[in-house]
């Protein structure tokens, strides 16, 4: 099963912006690339996904390499509500491969 | 609203006890799933399901079992052949099935504890 790595943790100041890593080098053809964030003790929620292009949406971008084997999350501006752990996932026909992660702080 | 329900929120348990979650949703989504989530942790597929009266296991189904009678429910038993089932259980949805784009509906959770 393909996986994601991120770093356990970041920080940012508030209303900075934020690039979030995520390293897949054993993506497959067929594998979408999903973001999702979690605050604590709550459900995951989605942010966003692609395949090959770069993605906007309103609450964020996605970078991804032109040989798919990493990405990048880009929140513009960060805020408080912001602060959750964000995973980076690979979609593959309805199975989403969830790893640890990373904690995004934002300070004040 | 349009969302997905889980009950209870919390949960206690003694050890032997079968217990089981309740996962709803009004969305008209086809597929459902159950995740694991240990503190610190990803999250752990137990369960899915595609179609009512049809599920497969996840990475994590021994000690678990589930029933899609009806597409919007998809309740999630934890027996006694759990070993270690204290853990924040979630239930997802999905619009379509068979796809690399539906974007994942999580409920809110049910926390259980083993005592």
């Amino acid at each position: 099963d393909a996986k994601t790595t991120q770093p356990n943790s970041m920080e940012s100041n508030e209303e900075e912006p934020v690039h979030l890593p995520c390293n897949h080098s054993t993506i497959s053809g067929t594998d979408y690339i999903h973001w999702y964030r979690q605050l604590p003790s709550q459900g995951p929620e989605y942010v966003i996904h692609g395949l090959t292009s770069n993605v906007n949406n309103r609450m964020a971008s996605l970078a991804i390499a032109e040989d798919r084997k990493s990405s990048t999350l880009i929140l513009h501006r960060a805020t408080l509500r912001d602060a959750a752990v964000y995973y980076c996932i690979l979609n593959n026909f309805n199975k989403f491969y969830f790893g640890s992660g990373t904690k995004l702080n934002v300070k004040p | 609203d349009g969302g997905i329900t889980q009950s209870p929120k919390y949960l206690f348990r003694k050890e032997g006890q079968n217990v089981t979650l309740s996962c709803e949703q009004n969305l008209n989504h086809d597929a459902m799933y159950w995740y694991r989530q240990d503190p610190g942790q990803g999250l752990r597929l137990i369960y899915y399901s595609q179609i009512v009266n049809d599920f497969q296991k996840g990475d994590i189904a021994e000690g678990y079992s589930v029933s899609r009678e009806k597409k919007e429910s998809f309740p999630l038993t934890v027996t006694s052949a759990q070993k270690n089932p204290t853990a924040f259980y979630l239930c997802a949805s999905q619009k379509r099935k068979q796809t690399n784009t539906g974007e994942l509906f999580f409920g809110e959770g049910s926390r259980l504890t083993v005592l």
